[in-house]
């Protein structure tokens, strides 16, 4: 059982390049999440989903957009990178049964740099 | 807005030795408080969950417990072991923003041999 899967794991960026990173997990979880983390400032959610075709904005949206076509693949993507963005992407999920009870499971992360 | 706090920052102890990781948050009307543990380039692994009407969850030699009205929950590590070091992250659901997980900035424990 592989749970959470992020591709790429490293990826090195010129500014203003885009790409797109994928997440995918087999468990059958309805919600999926993207944070970030940077030094010092802890783990941040970027976007979320509920359900396959839904997609919200977290606590630092700006610069990313996210699909959820699938329900097992949630996809961040960075249209025009930023040296800011510069950091270490997680991807989780979670059943999203009663709130009490949501436990969130992670992939391994992808470390991004843009230069 | 949600702020969750670890204390101490980071901690080294012999092996062998007890230890209390602490996190405090400021709005109490959480769903639920979990403790996670992040070895270096790794992602997160769930160590505990305890659901906001529980005040404590244990597994193996880890014991988490939580005082909602207070704002606060500790990680109590028995007999610790050098596999132990890591960084332990809490983290609680609610606040107002469904789902959305509010982590601390975490504890990085080093176990001696």
């Amino acid at each position: 059982n592989a749970g959470v899967t992020q591709t790429p794991k490293f990826r090195v960026l010129k500014t203003g390049q885009s790409m797109t990173l994928l997440c995918a997990q087999d468990m059958n979880h309805e919600y999926m999440y993207w944070y970030r983390q940077d030094p010092g400032m802890g783990l941040r959610l970027i976007h979320y989903s509920v359900g396959e075709g839904t997609t919200a904005k977290g606590e630092v949206p700006d610069g990313y957009n996210v699909s959820r076509l699938k329900k097992q693949n949630f996809l961040l993507g960075l249209e025009s990178a930023a040296p800011s963005q510069t950091s270490v992407y997680f991807c989780a999920s979670s059943r999203g049964q009663t709130l009490a009870k949501n436990i969130q499971y992670f992939g391994a992360g992808t470390r991004l740099s843009v230069l | 807005k949600q702020e969750v706090t670890q204390i101490p920052a980071a901690l080294s102890v012999p092996e062998g030795e007890n230890l209390v990781l602490n996190c405090s948050f400021t709005d109490s009307a959480i769903y639920n408080l979990q403790w996670f543990r992040q070895d270096p380039g790794k992602g997160l692994t769930s160590l505990l969950l305890i659901q906001s009407s529980q005040r404590e969850q244990t597994s193996g030699r880890l014991n988490a417990s939580l005082d909602k009205s207070s704002g606060r929950s500790t990680l109590y590590i028995a007999a610790s072991q050098p596999g132990d070091s890591a960084t332990y992250l809490c983290a609680v659901t609610g606040g107002g923003s469904n789902y959305k997980l509010t982590f601390g900035k975490g504890t990085l424990l080093t176990v001696n041999p």
